[in-house]
């Protein structure tokens, strides 16, 4: 089952771009890579979800190298509304199924 | 569609009682996932369902919990007796991605949890 670190905390101004990098160096041929928010008092929400190299959509985006050992979130410009817990997701395949564990995540702190 | 529903949003009841929290996952979902929440162990996977049936329960902390699923578009979860170091954020979440898929390319959908607090 691949293991995820992410740095605990990050602080971040209006305006600048965020990096969030995620480390899972046991990652499975199989496994995507999925990021979710979560604010206070609501269910984590997905961002964004690659394999491999680049993926964009209009909230983030994800960079994944060729080893795929790292990913990381890329949020453009972030605003005050931005502020919450990131996870980083990789699915893990243990008998034959998929389960979903969600790392420590890493706390956004966006200020003014 | 209304994403994934459950109930109550807020529960308080005794040490000793028995809770049962709800979900109805997305329509046509496959798979269903329980989490619980807190400040000190994070987002724990419980148990999870494919088409209905659990596929595993290994992250159920102890006997005192169980769940089902006896149907696709309902699932309970149930603690008894609760305790008061139950008290936390549980979550349901559905994925339209069989959990026996052969990749994993599929997105969970989360409800907006249950708050529970056993006193």
């Amino acid at each position: 089952l691949a293991k995820t670190t992410q740095p605990i905390s990050m602080d971040s101004y209006e305006g600048q771009e965020v990096n969030i990098t995620c480390s899972h160096n046991n990652i499975a041929t199989n496994d995507y890579i999925t990021w979710y928010q979560q604010f206070p008092s609501q269910g984590p929400r997905f961002i964004i979800q690659g394999y491999k190299t680049k993926v964009t959509n209009e909230v983030a985006s994800l960079f994944i190298p060729a080893d795929r050992k790292s990913s990381t979130l890329s949020l453009p410009r972030v605003s005050l509304s931005d502020t919450a817990v990131y996870y980083c997701l990789v699915g893990g395949r243990t008998s034959g199924t998929y389960k979903y564990i969600f790392g420590t995540g890493t706390r956004l702190k966006v200020l003014a | 569609d209304a994403g994934v529903i459950q109930s109550p949003r807020h529960e308080v009841t005794e040490m000793g009682q028995e809770v049962t929290l709800r979900c109805k996952p997305i329509s046509g979902h496959n798979s269903l996932f329980w989490y619980r929440q807190t400040m000190m162990r994070g987002l724990e996977l419980l148990i999870y369902f494919n088409n209905n049936v659990p596929i595993d329960d290994s992250g159920m902390p102890e006997d005192r919990f169980s769940a089902k699923m006896p149907n696709a578009s309902f699932s309970t979860l149930k603690i008894q007796p609760s305790e008061p170091r139950d008290s936390a954020v549980y979550f349901c979440a559905s994925s339209p991605v069989p959990v026996l898929a052969t990749a994993n390319t599929g997105e969970l959908f989360f409800g907006e949890g249950s708050r529970l607090t056993v006193l």
